[in-house]
């Protein structure tokens, strides 16, 4: 069965540090991988994807991920945090392979940026 | 990119009654969602909103509590039944492009308090 797991409830950084969010994942063919964030009291948004080619792909706000396939992994990066990247971020799989629509969403890892 | 409003945005509602909540897109979509996230929790699929016909209900969801409508490619619905304390929760419209490589696009949500 698919799924995805993000490991970390909280991820505390400080403003100007690199950032990782982590993302790992299981489906049984060849995956199409998300991540978006959630600010307070709004929808979710789109951040990147990765579906298939270079493994690092870059994205909205400066944030990038690299798919890894041997640790099953998409981990979100960043540089240099900023406060205002303080969110709720949620991985995201889907397995294309058997003609699926269907996503499934990682329990979401709260990102606070501190000052 | 999509553009999705909501609403309501937020209700608090009372045991027993219902509410619909409206989606509208800004274009036409093929694929239309509906998502519940609980508070501190995930995303969990509740249906998909199919034109014209009955929307396709994942497991654990039945269209007696969750009746959808969908009457063309812009515009669904989704009504809560027979509210109790359990529903409160947010509910994301979401749409993927009939174009687009995947990712999905949300709503703002609409955070539903039952009493």
């Amino acid at each position: 069965a698919q799924s995805v797991a993000q490991p970390e409830d909280q991820v505390n950084v400080a403003e100007g540090n690199p950032l990782t969010v982590k993302c790992t994942y299981s489906v049984s063919g060849n995956p199409y991988l998300f991540w978006y964030v959630q600010y307070p009291n709004r929808g979710l948004q789109f951040l990147l994807k990765y579906i298939t080619g270079d493994n690092l792909v870059k994205g909205s706000y400066g944030f990038e991920a690299e798919f890894n396939k041997s640790q099953t992994s998409f981990h979100l990066k960043k540089p240099s945090a900023l406060v205002s990247d303080s969110a709720l971020y949620f991985c995201a799989v889907r397995d294309p392979s058997g003609g699926t629509y269907k996503y499934i969403f990682g329990t979401g890892t709260r990102l606070k940026v501190l000052a | 990119s999509a553009v999705i409003s909501q609403k309501p945005s937020r209700d608090i509602c009372q045991r027993g009654t219902s509410l619909t909540i409206q989606c509208q897109v800004d274009s036409q979509v093929t694929m239309m969602f509906w998502y519940r996230q609980q508070p501190g929790q995930s995303l969990t699929l509740i249906a998909t909103a199919n034109q014209g016909s009955e929307a396709t209900y994942e497991s654990g969801f039945v269209i007696d509590k969750f009746p959808i409508s969908r009457p063309n490619l812009t515009f669904s619905t989704l009504t809560v039944s027979n509210m109790s304390p359990e529903d409160s929760s947010i509910y994301l419209c979401s749409v993927q492009l009939a174009r687009g490589t995947g990712e999905l696009f949300f709503g703002e949500g609409s955070r539903l308090t039952v009493l």
